[in-house]
């Protein structure tokens, strides 16, 4: 069975930094693209981040491009999001996805974790 | 950027057929992906390129993709199948290039 669990959410100032962790089982989490996508609360669903199989490229949304930074180590399978510089507007329940490679529709979820920006 | 627009909500009685919109400059030409969210809980993928259902996912969930418009079709819809439910393109010339429509509330009365 395919299990994708979220951790590290919290409360945190503006400014500050988390980071959040997606730990993967049940598939061979080295041959999948994952990605990370948010949900301000009463809010629709909103892509953030992806990386590829092997982890040698990545993307961003805007409007965390330069504060975020996903990485992945295959061999713990486990996908990470370093966020930095955290404003309000980045409050959301942030979910991993899996994808397989290639494709670019989200096939797992995680159940997500809250990241609260606020002083 | 490239947008997808849904219907706020749609209400559909227990038995019928509830049909969901998801409207973009010519969504034909993508491959549309339908997620299904309940509250509370994490989304779950419906239907993939356009018509394409995951193992699991009952064969009253349909979706097909033309023109402007895609649509996700529950038929005999019961009360499980309430929920909040997104349509979903990858745009390549697009930033950013994952998109999500702006959802539906589907109501069972």
């Amino acid at each position: 069975e395919v299990q994708l669990v979220e951790s590290g959410g919290g409360l945190v100032q503006p400014g500050g930094s988390l980071r959040l962790s997606c730990a993967a089982s049940g598939f061979t989490f080295s041959s999948y693209w994952m990605h990370w996508v948010r949900q301000a609360p009463g809010k629709g669903l909103v892509w953030v981040s992806r990386i590829n199989s092997d982890g040698s490229s990545t993307s961003y949304a805007d409007s965390v491009k330069g504060r975020f930074t996903i990485s992945r180590d295959n061999a713990k399978n486990t996908l990470y999001l370093q966020m930095n510089s955290l404003r309000a507007e980045d409050t959301a329940v942030y979910y991993c996805a899996s994808a397989v490679a290639g494709t670019h529709e989200f096939q797992h979820w995680g159940q997500g974790t809250l990241v609260t920006v606020s002083s | 950027s490239y947008v997808l627009t849904q219907p706020p909500s749609v209400s559909v009685a227990p038995g019928k057929t509830a049909r969901i919109t998801c409207g973009g400059n010519n969504i034909g030409s993508k491959s549309v992906h339908w997620y299904q969210q309940k509250p509370g809980q994490a989304p779950v993928l419906v239907i993939y390129y356009d018509s394409d259902r995951p193992s699991g996912i009952p064969e009253r969930f349909s979706g097909s993709n033309s023109g402007n418009t895609a649509t996700l079709t529950i038929s005999r819809v019961e009360a499980g199948d309430e929920a909040d439910y997104y349509c979903q393109v990858w745009d390549s010339s697009s930033d950013p290039s994952y998109v999500f429509g702006t959802g539906t509330k589907v109501t069972v009365l």
